[in-house]
């Protein structure tokens, strides 16, 4: 089983509707959640991390945490064109030396 | 002025040859790392250095060999290269010992061994 579980898509959605990607982890010790947009060709960038339950909003962006289900979810609300890309879930691990683990991306269109 | 930044953004190069990739951050951070991602967009860790020192060295041939002049800087040397090192490899970095920061990527560098 992978550590980090995202279904890689592509999810579909038209242009000023909501978006929902998910991603369940198998760590039941990981603190901290973060999501990561990745455009085609060009670098991860970091638009939220959640490490409590519930949820933290962002502009459109809203991060869901529920820790006893063991899934983060993203929510953008009124999606644009440009909102079109890979997102990346991520956790960091408890154990050993810290770091961060990925999950394979949801690959998000959003249809003018 | 770029916070992480990686030289060359891309490398051609054939099986068999030795070739290295810079890295460079301006941002302070004490801890950086190598990542591999490969066409299924999979990021997956290689190395991590906090001040210099060596804390992360995944499941990767011996060929890969990391090097950390400083806090600020990170290189990555490959020997012998073989086909399936082609990927896109991005350095990244954050402050370390901050469980909630995530990381600041920089542009990578397109692998392609033919």
């Amino acid at each position: 089983q992978k550590e980090v579980e995202q279904n890689s898509g592509p999810l579909s959605v038209p242009e000023g509707a909501i978006a929902s990607l998910n991603c369940t982890y198998s760590d039941r010790g990981s603190q901290s959640f973060f999501w990561y947009r990745q455009y085609s060709g060009k670098s991860p960038e970091l638009i939220m991390f959640i490490y409590s339950n519930g949820d933290k909003e962002d502009g459109r962006f809203t991060a869901q945490l529920n820790k006893a289900s063991q899934y983060v979810s993203l929510l953008i609300r009124d999606s644009q064109p440009s909102d079109s890309a890979t997102y990346l879930c991520a956790t960091r691990t408890t154990s050993g030396t810290y770091k961060y683990i990925f999950g394979t991306g949801t690959r998000l269109k959003v249809l003018a | 002025d770029t916070a992480v930044s990686q030289t060359p953004k891309y490398l051609v190069t054939q099986m068999g040859n030795d070739k290295s990739i810079k890295c460079e951050q301006n941002l302070g951070h004490d801890t950086m790392y190598w990542y591999k991602q490969d066409s299924k967009k999979f990021l997956k860790i290689m190395f991590s250095y906090n001040n210099k020192e060596l804390i992360i060295n995944e499941t990767v041939p011996n060929r890969f060999s990391p090097k950390s002049p400083d806090k600020a800087h990170l290189n990555l040397h490959i020997n012998s290269l073989e086909l399936g090192d082609s990927a896109v490899y991005f350095c990244a970095s954050n402050p370390g010992g901050t469980p909630n920061y995530g990381y600041t990527f920089g542009s990578g560098t397109r692998l392609t061994v033919v």
